[in-house]
């Protein structure tokens, strides 16, 4: 997992502006997934994508948009639409192949610690 | 959509007892159950997983058990030390072919383990 890497990590927000957070993976995964983590609950899927220029929604994607335009880069945008953004958000990457069972360990980053002022 | 419950939230045991957190899953079709080590402020990491074909596996103090008739799974930890002290989460997923691995998380179980 030291092969994902997330910036900034700490990130601070005034209201009314979008953030964007990196998202960097040099495992050669496919899939890609970006987690909210609230105190006291467990990670909350917000998206994901299985390869470059395709993602699908998770539980919690209101307020939130992302691209993944290259392999090893998944970047998240905050906006000003997501009411109550203060969270701590992390970023995973586990391999994928459609034809088959893979292994499906997710490996995550070390997060990025998002407070809005 | 798949619901995960954990229990307990707070675990405190002795060094050298052993500890046990409990999940239950809705979804029938969930067939992946891997469980997730955090340290505070530090990333969840892997400690073991386990197949919907297995009923329990085992590495070194740390095994998994899994009940598919009742839907529950429960990770055991024997001969704990104060370096096991972290939450714990569980999780399941419904991995087949064609889609990526997407995972319910249970809310997590704080353990410490005192002298």
């Amino acid at each position: 997992d030291g092969g994902i890497t997330q910036s900034p990590k700490y990130l601070f927000r005034k209201e009314g502006q979008n953030v964007t957070l990196s998202c960097e993976q040099n495992l050669n995964h496919d899939a890609m997934y970006w987690y909210r983590q609230d105190p006291g609950q467990g990670l909350r899927l917000i998206y994901y994508s299985q390869i470059v220029n395709d993602f699908q929604k998770g539980d919690i994607a209101e307020g939130y948009s992302v691209s993944r335009e290259k392999k090893e880069s998944f970047p998240l945008t905050v906006t000003s639409a997501q009411k109550n953004p203060t969270a701590f958000y992390l970023c995973a990457s586990s391999r994928y192949y459609p034809l088959a069972r893979p292994t499906d360990t997710q490996y995550f980053g070390p997060g990025t610690r998002l407070t809005v002022l | 959509g798949e619901n995960v419950e954990q229990h307990p939230s707070t675990l405190s045991v002795q060094e050298g007892d052993s500890a046990v957190i409990k999940c239950t899953y809705s979804d029938s079709a969930s067939n992946y159950f891997p469980w997730y080590k955090q340290e505070l402020g530090k990333r969840p990491q892997l400690i073991i997983d386990i197949r919907s074909n297995v009923g329990e596996k085992k590495d070194q103090r740390i095994a998994v058990t899994l009940n598919k008739t009742a839907k529950h799974f429960s990770l055991h930890i024997t001969e704990t030390q104060p370096e096991d002290s972290a939450v714990y989460f569980c999780a399941a997923s419904i991995r087949d072919t064609g889609t990526a691995s997407k995972l319910t998380f249970g809310t997590g179980t704080r353990l410490q383990v005192t002298l």
